[in-house]
């Protein structure tokens, strides 16, 4: 089964940098078939996708935050992360990580439990 | 960006009742679309796929159909457990969400 859990700070400073770390589990990062992937959820509000890793390093942005975004993989640990730069409060948000199957479809078959980052001084 | 319109934003629904929501894209997404279930405080988790296949495990009250710019989502036996709010999921272009709808008993 595999499992993914998110990880870093719950509270990052106007103009700072967010960095979280999402840890996979029964599974190798390194296989393909999969994008890995962070999503983002305004409280109470909808489901923003923010970018992907592929396991060969090639990323995806989604263009309204790709001046401010980072993703990278760890393969020795497992993990793949996020950089979002120059903070404020409006990237409070539950971040999530995920796996998007790749193949002929496409979907977020697996997420990390989530985690809140709120952004402020 | 893809825009994804969901109706109704909320519904109140009894036990046993069928239940639909629909989902239109602003432009055509062939079968490119997801559905999801996001209960308070959890991830969301993927119910049908590619508009009309269920996702393995999922209870077959859950169904969806549609292509091109409508789909619709149905539940078709409301269970006290499927209390929760359903997103819709383009994958056409940069994946987007619908504004979800808010099932309640």
């Amino acid at each position: 089964q595999v499992q993914l859990q998110e990880s870093g700070p719950g509270l990052v400073k106007p103009s700072q940098t967010l960095s979280l770390t999402c840890t996979v589990s029964g599974g190798s990062i390194s296989s393909g078939g999969y994008y890995w992937s962070w999503i983002r959820q305004h409280p109470g509000k909808g489901l923003d996708y923010i970018g992907f890793i592929y396991y060969t390093g090639n990323t995806y942005y989604n263009p309204s935050l790709k001046s401010r975004v980072i993703i990278s993989l760890d393969t020795s640990k497992n993990q793949f992360s996020l950089k979002l730069s120059s903070v404020t409060a409006a990237d409070t948000a539950v971040y999530y990580c995920a796996r998007e199957r790749s193949s002929r479809v496409h979907y977020f078959d697996y997420w990390g439990q989530g985690t809140l980052v709120t952004v402020s001084s | 960006d893809i825009q994804m319109t969901q109706s109704p934003s909320s519904l109140s629904a009894s036990v046993g009742d069928r239940v639909t929501i629909t989902c239109q894209a602003s432009q055509d997404i062939s079968n490119y679309l997801n559905w999801y279930q996001q209960k308070p405080g959890k991830a969301p988790k993927v119910l049908i796929y590619d508009a009309s296949n269920l996702e393995t495990g999922v209870p077959s009250r859950f169904s969806g159909s549609g292509s091109g710019t409508d789909f619709t989502f149905t539940i078709s036996s409301l269970q006290p457990e499927d209390i929760a709010t359903y997103y819709c999921q383009q994958f056409h272009d940069l994946p987007t969400f619908g504004g979800g709808t808010k099932v309640e008993i």
